[in-house]
């Protein structure tokens, strides 16, 4: 089983921040967090990681709480090509690092 | 960024036959490839971890003689479905990891339909 737990879905209306969040209660000190993000029919694509800092990047900032027992992706100015399916993945160290994909939150951007 | 393709995009073969899928790394060396299958409406599952040069790990429940897998050098993983049949049509993605770090990079995903 995947060691977050995300809402099912969630809608956002565009250009404004989509707010996504994750649980990972068991995470271990030295397991990171990973956001990756699939639109229809297409592979996973890389969103950004991070283990304790927040971290950002061109496209999205990451906040982990300071237990990191939950992170939040947040996209600043959604559009409609952020529609997709967000997955949080905690790579677990005695699995390899290996992911586990869970059903992830469908993120609808609404015109 | 890093890119992984994959070949072919979609494929339709008959019942019985064997079909395979290639996976590149096309700028990075890939110590480790993955290799998923996702149904329609489901999430990602992970079929089998290859190392180059060594055989793959294959999860439970996933046929190793089924799905052959290769990983012949650091750019290069293929998946073969052996005697396939309607219920292995799925969309199959390859993932690759540069030694040392956790990250994957995706490739774009076939998509098998067995007739």
């Amino acid at each position: 089983d995947a060691k977050t737990t995300q809402p099912p879905s969630m809608d956002c209306a565009e250009g404004r921040a989509a707010n996504l969040p994750c649980n990972h209660s068991t995470i271990s000190g030295n397991e990171y967090v990973y956001w990756y993000r699939q639109i229809h029919s297409q592979g996973p694509q890389y969103i950004i990681h991070g283990l304790k800092n927040n971290e950002t990047n061109e496209m999205a900032s990451l906040i982990i709480t300071e237990d990191r027992k939950s992170s939040t992706l947040i996209l600043p100015h959604a559009t409609l090509r952020d529609t997709a399916v967000y997955y949080c993945i905690v790579p677990e160290k005695y699995y390899g690092q290996n992911f586990v994909f869970g059903p992830g939150t469908r993120l609808s951007v609404l015109p | 960024g890093a890119v992984v393709s994959q070949h072919p995009s979609w494929v339709i073969c008959k019942s019985g036959t064997s079909v395979k899928i290639e996976c590149r790394s096309l700028d990075f060396q890939a110590t480790t490839m993955f290799w998923y299958r996702q149904f329609p409406k489901q999430s990602l599952m992970l079929m089998a971890t290859s190392n180059e040069g060594s055989k793959a790990t294959y999860e439970q429940g996933v046929e190793k003689d089924k799905f052959l897998i290769n990983h012949a050098s650091l750019t290069l993983s293929t998946l073969t479905v052996t005697s396939a049949h309607p219920e292995d049509s799925s969309f199959y993605i390859c993932s690759a990891r540069i030694g040392g770090s956790y990250e994957q990079y995706f490739g774009p995903g076939t998509r098998l339909t067995v007739t």
